[in-house]
């Protein structure tokens, strides 16, 4: 079975600081993407990666970065935190369009508040 | 501007009954779509998907039916039952392996 994990289910931060969250697969997939999920607006995509090193934007990638150093772990970096991104943060990863496989396959989400 | 739109926020059926989730699109562009359902505080699980070469594919109770000429897809459940009620999503696959996800539909499935 595929497994991704997500480093804290809940979180509690403070206006300002700095947030790590971490996203780890264990299925060697090549791609990884970062979701907020909020109420009346689904699943929209901050940023993704398809490769070490390699990312690209979302549809709402402002106040936020990423980081892919290593294939099966994949950060999301609020800068400096703020109410308005108060969410469900999903992570996810799949196989790339050669492998023929198309499903995405999600982490239990870390549910942020930030103060 | 929405690609992906589901316009019922929620559905309730009767145990034993068709569930029936709808989900338009307006990119002729997708080749590939797929059906998520997600529990409160957990992440969204993978249903069953269609290709866009195809109009119809079914596992078990689940069936996915797409009309391209409509840009319609829909997600057929039967017999529902309790352990079905929760969040469905629809999403889209553009020529990227990004996916383009739906608000999302509660179904509710009642005794």
């Amino acid at each position: 079975d595929v497994k991704v994990t997500q480093s804290s289910r809940y979180l509690v931060k403070r206006t300002g600081e700095k947030v790590f969250l971490e996203c780890v697969q264990d299925m060697d997939h090549e791609n990884m993407f970062w979701y907020r999920q909020d109420p009346g607006l689904g699943l929209r995509l901050i940023y993704f990666s398809y490769d070490v090193k390699m990312k690209e934007k979302g549809d709402i990638p402002e106040g936020y970065s990423v980081s892919r150093e290593k294939k099966e772990r994949f950060s999301l970096i609020l800068e400096s935190a703020s109410t308005n991104q108060t969410s469900m943060y999903l992570c996810a990863s799949s196989y790339g369009r050669r492998e023929g496989r198309n499903e995405q396959f999600f982490g239990p989400g870390t549910r942020l508040t930030v103060l | 501007d929405q690609q992906v739109k589901q316009n019922s926020p929620s559905l309730s059926v009767q145990e034993g009954r068709i569930s029936i989730l709808n989900c338009d699109y307006t990119n002729s562009m997708f080749d590939y779509f797929l059906w998520y359902k997600k529990y409160p505080a957990e992440g969204p699980t993978f249903l069953i998907s269609i290709s866009s070469i195809k109009d119809k594919n079914e596992d078990g109770r689940f069936t996915v039916f797409l009309n391209k000429s409509a840009k319609h897809l829909s997600l057929h459940i039967v017999p529902s039952q309790p352990g079905d009620s929760a969040v469905y999503f629809c999403a889209a696959r553009e020529y990227t392996d990004k996916l383009i996800f739906g608000t999302g539909t509660r179904l509710q499935v009642f005794p």
